[in-house]
This record gives structure tokens, C-alpha cells and sequence, in this order.
């Protein structure tokens, strides 16, 4: 069962925050977040494990509850580089595969 | 290193023609998977293979089938295309399970 992101397509102007939200119904493992821009492959940009830190980059950031199955990914001071569509990967327990969610599009206006 | 390759970048196919997908990667990765990507379903796993010889179902396995005869590579197939197959097809490898995935350049399919 896909995870689902919110919301599905945010405009912002660069130097703005944003906020991407994914759930799932399955107590997980792990939350992978890609970004992809268009054309192109997605490629990775952090894993949350069960019982890890908040993890980030730079002005990237992101969280995981556990308890309600929710990770959060925060973007800050948004750069023209950061457009794009980020989908959210949930592992549930039970080694099942990584389930995607239908993605959020990001785009930064100058 | 030129990581994960696939190989056709496009392809037009009729309703009932055949094609196999190459992907290839040089990491050393355990893991390789295929999934499809359709505008608003995201990413949907097709097939997956944990090592050299083992084949796995993912989500949408129904009118393909994979090969891994070889670590570095893992073929996607098509027996007989059909329209609902256009798409574009992502090929992935990585380390261990539930690690970062590496994905290729994809390959976009038309079936007409």
C-alpha cells in the first residue's frame, strides 16, 4: 500500500520554507526521500531508520514519528536548484520491499 | 564508475512485439530492481532480485519477467507488449535491502 504525500504540488518563492508530508497505514522500518526533476532519474537524498535521529543536509532536513508512522521533510530557504518532485519510500517491518508514494512537486520561483 | 546504465533510452513497440531492457551496474550491489513510472502512480516495483540467480515479484509483476544470470546485470522482458505498458522504466541497485537506491537514466517505452 503506497504511502501518501501531502500536499501533491507547492509553489514557493526562493528563500521560502516548505513542508512535505508522507504516511502510512504499516508501522515502518524505514522512510527513504528522492528527488527527481523532470526527465531525469530520482536520486537519493536521506534514509530515516526506527529508532534514529532526525537526519539533513545543508537546508534539508528530516524527521520520522515512529509512533504515527509520519516523516516529515523540511526544506529551507528553498533554492531555484530544489524544484523538482520529491516522493517519499517507506519500508514497513517485516522486510517487505520499499513502497513509494505518488510525490510532491516543488516549484521555485525567483 | 558509471553506476547504473540501461539501455534502450527509448523504444516504440507494436501491440503484441517482444523487447528485452538491459540494465547493468558496476557497484558491486546485491540488489537491483525494476519499477515503471506513470504520471501520478510514482514509483511501482515490477521485479527485484536479492543476488545472481534469484528473481522476485514486486507489486505489478503481470506481463513480465526478469533474468539476473550475471551480478552487474538484471534483464526486464516483455513478451507481448500492450498499450497499458507504455511507460518509463527505472532500474535500481543497492547495497542491502531498504539502503539507498541507485537508479538509472530510465528508458521510455511506447506501445501503440
Amino acid at each position: 500500500q503506497q504511502p501518501v504525500q501531502s500536499p501533491q504540488a507547492v509553489i514557493l518563492r526562493e528563500g521560502e520554507d516548505a513542508v512535505i508530508n508522507c504516511s502510512s497505514s504499516k508501522a515502518l522500518y524505514s522512510v527513504h526521500w528522492y528527488r527527481q526533476k523532470h526527465g531525469e532519474a530520482p536520486v537519493f537524498l536521506m534514509i530515516l531508520l526506527k529508532g534514529g535521529e532526525q537526519k539533513g543536509h545543508e537546508k534539508i532536513s528530516a524527521s520520522f514519528n515512529e509512533k504515527k508512522q509520519q516523516s516529515s521533510l523540511y526544506l529551507t530557504a528553498s533554492q531555484l536548484s530544489y524544484s523538482g518532485t520529491y516522493f517519499c519510500g517507506t519500508a514497513p517491518l517485516g522486510n517487505e520491499k520499499l513502497t513509494f508514494g505518488t510525490g510532491t512537486r516543488l516549484t521555485i520561483i525567483p | 564508475n558509471a553506476g547504473v546504465t540501461q539501455t534502450p533510452k527509448f523504444r516504440v513497440l507494436k501491440t503484441g512485439q517482444s523487447m528485452t531492457l538491459l540494465c547493468a551496474q558496476d557497484m558491486n550491489h546485491e540488489y537491483m530492481y525494476w519499477y515503471r513510472q506513470d504520471p501520478g502512480m510514482g514509483l511501482r516495483l515490477i521485479h527485484y532480485s536479492v543476488g545472481e540467480g534469484t528473481t522476485a515479484k514486486g507489486e505489478v509483476p503481470d506481463g513480465y519477467n526478469v533474468s539476473r544470470l550475471k551480478k552487474q546485470n538484471f534483464l526486464l522482458g516483455l513478451e507481448s507488449a500492450a498499450p497499458s505498458q507504455t511507460s518509463v522504466y527505472f532500474c535500481a541497485s543497492s547495497y542491502q535491502d531498504a539502503y539507498e537506491q541507485y537508479f538509472g537514466p530510465g528508458t521510455r517505452l511506447t506501445v501503440t
